[in-house]
């Protein structure tokens, strides 16, 4: 079975900060992975996703994340934040060749931004 | 990306009672699945909603507690049965297109917030 694990259950940042939220993920074959964010009030969307090539891949608002295999990470990261950038973030991750279509979740990352 | 909408976004029940969600995608889809997101949590998968054929179910989720239906390949329903308040939660209705750039990628619905009295 595959599962994700999220380190970072809150994070309070300042404005300008750097970020990274770590992800974990347990599965031994090949697996696609994503990050996924949910601001206050708002549905979730797809920030970035991983499924071969580049370890390094960039996603939408600045945000980037580096899968590397040996550790089983795909770490989030964000140079500088933005007080818009309070949300819920999510780790996900499938198992491919499992027949599974479904994502398995992290436990998610609550950040809070300070102006 | 897909659109993705679901009705009720919001609703109010008693317990016993049965409310049924629908969820619509603007194009045909080649997935479609049911999460929960229970109060300050992650998301967990009910089942697949097969287009045709009986749903398939995650363990600890069962058919007569949590019926769905999928008629075709934009739309589907999921029924919460005799609902307790253990069910207040967000339902979350998420699509996976067929091919594409999309392809493998799932995008979610913006929930159904469901509150059990």
């Amino acid at each position: 079975a595959q599962s994700v694990s999220q380190h970072n259950h809150h994070v309070i940042l300042s404005e300008a900060a750097s970020l990274e939220l770590g992800c974990n993920y347990s599965y031994g074959g090949t697996v696609n992975l994503f990050w996924y964010v949910q601001y206050p009030g708002q549905h979730l969307q797809l920030l970035l996703k991983y499924f071969s090539g580049d370890p390094l891949v960039k996603g939408i608002k600045g945000f980037e994340a580096e899968f590397i295999k040996s550790k089983f990470s795909f770490n989030l990261r964000k140079p500088s934040v933005q007080w818009s950038d309070t949300a819920e973030y999510f780790c996900a991750v499938k198992g491919m060749g499992t027949g599974r279509r479904a994502l398995t979740f992290g436990s998610g990352t609550r950040l809070q931004v300070q102006p | 990306s897909a659109v993705i909408s679901q009705k009720p976004s919001r609703d109010i029940c008693q317990r016993g009672t049965s409310l049924t969600i629908q969820c619509q995608v603007d194009s045909q889809v080649t997935m479609m699945f049911w999460y929960r997101q229970q109060p300050g949590q992650s998301l967990t998968l009910i089942a697949t909603a097969n287009q045709g054929s009986e749903a398939t179910y995650e363990s600890g989720f069962v058919i007569d507690k949590f019926p769905i239906s999928r008629p075709n390949l934009t739309f589907s329903t999921l029924t919460v049965s005799n609902m307790s308040p253990e069910d207040s939660s967000i339902y979350l209705c998420s699509v996976e297109r067929r091919g594409g750039i999309d392809l493998e990628t799932q995008y979610f619905g913006p929930g159904t917030r469901l509150l059990v009295l």
